[in-house]
């Protein structure tokens, strides 16, 4: 049963400090994308690419956030510096092509003190 | 442009009530549609979907038909558990472009 990870499940940090997030998406797929989940904005696309392309990253804030893929088995999120207001679950999500169906992963959940 | 309306919540149904939740779209084109739940602590899962007009997804006791001339997607379940108590998105998918659009979420509860 094909899943998608992510690591790490959970992260506290000091409010400065670099997040690195990961995330494995489903061998072959070649969509990815990344969600932040909050209680006060729901869920938001922040990036997503396609064959390892970023095609939209207009969700993000660009001047602390990066979203790469270094390769098709690796997509990574960063955020340098982190601040309290970034506390939320995290999500990458794959899928196969336009149209078909996202396979979420479980989230990171980031608190940023 | 494309977009997703469903309804607000939170809901509070009794266990074995019928369940509806209703969703709306706008899209160009001929989207896909789909349902998402997330239960606590979890990432989102396909509940349902529906790739064309008049299509109705079903799974776990859940329907929902694609209705073009209504532009609505609405979740639906007979007989609701305690164990369906979860967050419900609607989410629609262009037939151009690889974004999806997901609606604000319908928190679900039923109780014993």
């Amino acid at each position: 049963d094909a899943r998608v990870t992510q690591t790490p499940r959970h992260k506290v940090t000091e409010m400065g400090q670099e997040v690195t997030m990961r995330c494995q998406p489903i061998l072959g797929h070649n969509t990815v994308f990344w969600y932040r989940q909050t209680m006060m904005q729901g869920l938001e696309l922040l990036a997503y690419f396609r064959n390892r392309a970023p095609l939209d990253d207009s969700g993000m804030p660009k001047d602390r956030f990066s979203a790469e893929m270094p390769d098709a088995t690796l997509a990574t999120l960063k955020i340098q510096p982190s601040e309290p207001r970034d506390s939320a679950v995290y999500f990458c999500a794959s899928g196969l092509e336009p149209q078909e169906t996202q396979y979420f992963g479980p989230g990171t959940r980031l608190l940023v003190l | 442009g494309n977009s997703v309306t469903q309804m607000e919540g939170p809901v509070t149904l009794s266990e074995e009530a019928f369940l509806t939740i209703n969703c709306t779209y706008t899209a160009t084109g001929y989207p896909s549609l789909f349902w998402y739940v997330q239960y606590p602590g979890e990432g989102l899962q396909l509940l349902l979907k529906a790739t064309k007009a008049d299509d109705k997804g079903s799974n776990k006791g859940f329907e929902a038909t694609y209705r073009k001339e209504t532009t609505s997607f609405h979740l639906e379940k007979g007989s609701v558990q305690v164990s369906d108590s979860a967050v419900y998105f609607c989410a629609l998918s262009p037939n151009t472009g690889n974004q999806f659009y997901f609606g604000t979420g319908t928190s679900l509860t039923v109780i014993p």
